[in-house]
């Protein structure tokens, strides 16, 4: 497709399993970018990437959060040992050449996890 | 510390009429500002930026301007029609940080 896809759409999870969520950037963007969206929260920024650059992990609440992106494309999202404040909207969004004027984030539907 | 706060979280506006959304920051070295629309179930759609050295920038029936001494950024909807109805965020950015966003608010067209 030609926007930026992720999966699973919704995810259910017992409190203290390990999640992980999938980001399909668009083809040829070489930036990518993981935020989160609580209830009633704007979006907070978790992490990320930019070519062959080390992540910009600032943005991680916890050491549980950790974030791949594998051969500059497809990025994995995984929450370990998940509680119920990891209960979220996890949106995942790529620009064309990364941060910088003029740059323009294009993001994906979102990731609904409930952890019960 | 919220940075981005857009303090109403909804509006209604009759279909025709213009729409005004708001948003105030807080720090002063912000020289990016950008709105954000997001539909239900979808991932927000860049709307509309504006770089600190404007006030204005205007794109077809959207336009949004920026009040650097107030600190406050509107976005202008006119005129307003029924598929504007969904949520807007304003965010914004210093050189190459993060983008940080506000919470959003809800507007909706009554036709």
């Amino acid at each position: 497709g030609a926007g930026v896809s992720q999966s699973p759409s919704n995810k259910v999870t017992e409190k203290g399993k390990d999640v992980e969520l999938r980001c399909d950037p668009i083809s040829g963007h070489t930036a990518l970018y993981w935020y989160r969206q609580s209830l009633g929260q704007g979006l907070e920024f978790l992490i990320y990437f930019q070519g062959n650059s080390a992540p910009d992990k600032s943005g991680l609440p916890s050491d549980r959060f950790s974030a791949e992106r594998t051969g500059g494309s497809v990025s994995t999202l995984t929450i370990q040992r998940t509680q119920q404040e990891d209960s979220a909207v996890y949106l995942c969004a790529s620009s064309l050449y990364g941060r910088g004027v003029g740059e323009t984030q294009y993001f994906g539907p979102g990731t609904r996890l409930l952890v019960l | 510390d919220q940075q981005v706060k857009q303090n109403s979280p909804s509006l209604s506006v009759q279909e025709g009429r213009i729409s005004i959304l708001n948003c105030d920051y807080t720090n002063s070295m912000f020289d990016y500002f950008l709105w954000y629309k997001k539909y239900p179930a979808e991932g927000p759609t860049f709307l509309i930026s504006i770089s600190s050295i404007k006030d204005k920038n205007e794109d077809g029936r959207f336009t949004v301007f920026l009040n650097k001494s107030a600190k406050h950024l509107s976005l202008h909807i006119v005129p307003s029609q029924p598929g504007d109805s969904a949520v807007y965020f304003c965010a914004a950015r210093v050189g190459n940080t993060p983008l940080v966003f506000g919470k959003g608010t809800r507007l909706s067209v009554i036709a």
